[in-house]
């Protein structure tokens, strides 16, 4: 079957530096998003890795690695504001999309 | 973002009522998904529309209808629910189905549903 995990929740402390993993195992590989969805509102696209690398975008960057079936997200300079649920998803052979099940992360002052 | 909108935001409805969700896109996409969500799992894909054909139906209980009357619409008519169907109902527009790996898919506030 096709497997998406990722830690269920994470702290961290304003003004650092958290990294969010995400593991998986599917049929077929053509890409893997990043969502944040804050409590009660729709997720919003963060990042779409499909290359193995880095992407960095502003205090977010996103990883990816094919040969592990590994990605991770990268945020620094933690805001308050970055309280929110963080999901992974990648797209498989038949360009459908397999969820996690979110890391909520909790920023504390 | 207010490009995918959706009503009500929440809902709470008897096992025995009859109810409809919508959701509208304003962003000129030609595919529409309806997703459940549940606290702690995968979101989970129910219903998927290309250029409103449904292509798409996830073994999902005949007790939710989805209808596309256009590419901008989307709705989901709910009947006689069971209290496990509570979840959050996102639905979401990409600019094609099967686009290539990159085609984002953008997603609405959601529907809060209790169902008592």
């Amino acid at each position: 079957g096709q497997n998406i995990d990722q830690p269920t929740e994470m702290t961290a402390t304003e003004g650092a530096i958290v990294q969010i993993n995400c593991t998986y195992q599917t049929s077929g590989f053509n890409g893997l998003f990043w969502y944040q969805q804050h409590a009660g509102e729709a997720p919003t696209f963060l990042s779409y890795n499909v290359l193995d690398g880095l992407e960095e975008k502003g205090r977010f960057s996103s990883f990816l690695s094919r040969s592990k079936g590994y990605s991770y997200l990268l945020l620094k300079e933690l805001q308050m504001k970055d309280s929110a649920s963080y999901l992974c998803a990648v797209v498989d052979s038949n360009y459908q999309l397999i969820w996690g099940a979110g890391t909520k992360l909790i920023i504390k002052p | 973002e207010t490009g995918v909108t959706q009503t009500p935001r929440h809902l709470v409805m008897g096992m025995t009522n009859k109810k409809s969700l919508k959701c509208e896109q304003h962003l000129g996409h030609n595919a529409m998904y309806w997703y459940k969500q549940s606290a702690k799992k995968p979101l989970e894909l129910m219903f998927v529309y290309s250029l409103e054909e449904r292509v798409e139906n996830n073994s999902v209980p005949s007790r939710f209808s989805p209808e596309c009357p256009n590419s901008s619409h989307l709705f989901l008519h709910l009947h006689t629910l069971q209290p496990e169907d509570s979840a959050l109902y996102l639905c979401a527009s990409s600019q094609e189905l099967g686009g290539g790996g990159s085609d984002t898919q953008y997603f609405g506030p959601g529907t809060r549903l209790t169902v008592l």
